[in-house]
């Protein structure tokens, strides 16, 4: 149990355009999903916690307007890079914490973006 | 928010006991310790969390002394497949959610 998926698991995109990856608990519901940005050698960086049917909450220096998050249902979560650029280029994965219990986080496989 | 302090590298060989301890000074009443092994290109994996004493499972044993300002995640006998990145983290609840701060990490190589 407590599987997370992403889509896709990679994407190579054009520089200007917009990529939406999309994280799922398959077997619990979710009333939590994190987005963390990971660059290649460096830790896992927390860019914004999101809530079933409420704005996400975003970390200090993330753009919001560029990092556009929705929590539609218990078992779904989008992120869309708008207007990606260069440095947009990085390791994105998601998290979904299980409603109840003792508040495990649960990792995504993560989707590799890179823009050209 | 808790911060916990890792060593960066550990090196093993294989059939070997690894002991990994982690730091958390600050850590709150109400927060859990739990560890998570990340492989390059993926997500994190949870392998264990405790509150207190010692917690053991399938893969790894977790000891949290009674001050609770340290962790140790012990991985019996390791083979070169545990040769990862192991981090630490500090459960902080806010408004009902745990929020996870990523330290840097023990990158562990487990050697033939």
């Amino acid at each position: 149990g407590a599987v997370v998926s992403q889509h896709p698991s990679r994407v190579i995109c054009k520089s200007g355009t917009s990529v939406k990856i999309e994280c799922r608990s398959l077997d619990f519901q979710a009333t939590t999903m994190f987005w963390y940005r990971q660059f290649p050698k460096q830790s896992l960086m927390l860019m914004a916690t999101s809530n079933e049917g409420s704005k996400a909450t975003y970390e200090q220096g993330v753009e919001k307007d560029k990092f556009l998050i929705n929590h539609a249902s218990l078992t779904l979560s989008t992120l869309t890079v708008t207007s990606a650029h260069p440095e947009d280029s990085s390791f994105y994965i998601c998290s979904a914490q299980r409603a109840g219990g003792t508040d495990t986080q649960y990792f995504g496989p993560g989707t590799r973006l890179t823009v050209l | 928010l808790a911060k916990t302090t890792q060593p960066i590298s550990m090196d093993s060989y294989e059939g070997q006991e690894v002991n990994i301890t982690c730091s958390h000074n600050n850590i709150a009443t109400n927060d859990y310790i739990t560890w998570y092994q990340q492989f390059p290109s993926q997500g994190p994996r949870f392998i264990i969390q405790g509150y207190k004493t010692k917690v053991t499972n399938e893969v790894a044993s977790l000891f949290i002394p009674a001050d609770r300002k340290s962790s140790t995640l012990s991985l019996p006998r390791v083979s070169l497949s545990d040769t990862a990145v192991y981090y630490c983290l500090v459960g902080a609840f806010s408004g009902g959610y745990n929020k996870l701060i990523f330290g840097a990490g023990t990158r562990l190589a487990v050697h033939p």
